[in-house]
């Protein structure tokens, strides 16, 4: 079955801090593309970053950085030095075995992410 | 300008009334869905179209009936009104099934 688990429901910082957002997925497909999106107070949802399963390798966007590894099943997000802004709902999410290109995804349930001034 | 149009924002109803959501991209793309955000913020996917066309009916009831006029247009009617729908409604598009979603504001339905 497809799933998606992002364990921390809630993670509160303190600006300046490093936080680590799991995410753990499982699925069948040997081919796969995994997303995280971001939802802060205001409500709408962004898009964040999007990773073939072929490309292994570590991304960096300014203070944002994802560690994808295939054989834990596990696509982590790294905010280095938080600040008051990266305060949100982020998302993890993969579509489900066999959807084709449907573009239907399977969400994780959300870690909220609470950072301190 | 705004990639993903919806309107209302907000929308109150009582029970057993029929409402509709309005959702316009202008990203050019061919697909298109609706999203629910529950009380909880566990999103599910109710409906994708393809140039029009229904592509995921994800086991909806019946009184939820999308219609895409056009590729640009996806629109969302629910009839008879219950307190469990409700929730935010996203719509979203997105060029291809594999490419990122672009998702509207939400409408925050509230069913009293």
């Amino acid at each position: 079955a497809q799933k998606v688990t992002q364990a921390q429901t809630e993670i509160s910082v303190v600006e300046k801090e490093d936080v680590t957002l799991d995410c753990v997925y499982e699925t069948r497909d040997t081919t796969y593309y995994l997303f995280w999106y971001k939802q802060p107070p205001s409500g709408e949802l962004v898009f964040l970053i999007r990773r073939n399963s072929f490309d292994e390798q570590n991304e960096i966007s300014g203070r944002y950085s994802w560690n994808f590894q295939k054989s834990t099943s596990s696509f982590n997000f790294t905010i280095t030095a938080s600040q008051v802004v990266d305060s949100a709902v982020y998302f993890c999410a993969l579509p489900p075995p066999g959807s084709g290109n449907t573009g239907k995804l399977i969400f994780g349930q959300g870690t909220t992410l609470q950072v301190k001034p | 300008d705004t990639a993903v149009s919806q309107t209302p924002k907000y929308l109150v109803t009582q029970m057993g009334n029929d409402k509709s959501i309005k959702c316009e991209q202008n990203l050019g793309h061919d697909t298109m869905y609706w999203y629910k955000q529950d009380s909880k913020k566990f999103l599910k996917i109710m409906f994708s179209y393809n140039n029009k066309e229904l592509i995921i009916n994800e086991t909806v009831p019946n009184r939820f009936s999308p219609k895409s006029p056009d590729k640009a247009h996806l629109n969302l009617h629910i009839n008879s009104l219950e307190l469990g729908d409700s929730a935010v409604y996203f719509c979203a598009s997105s060029q291809d099934g594999n490419s990122p979603l672009h998702f509207g504001n939400g409408t925050r339905l509230t069913v009293t």
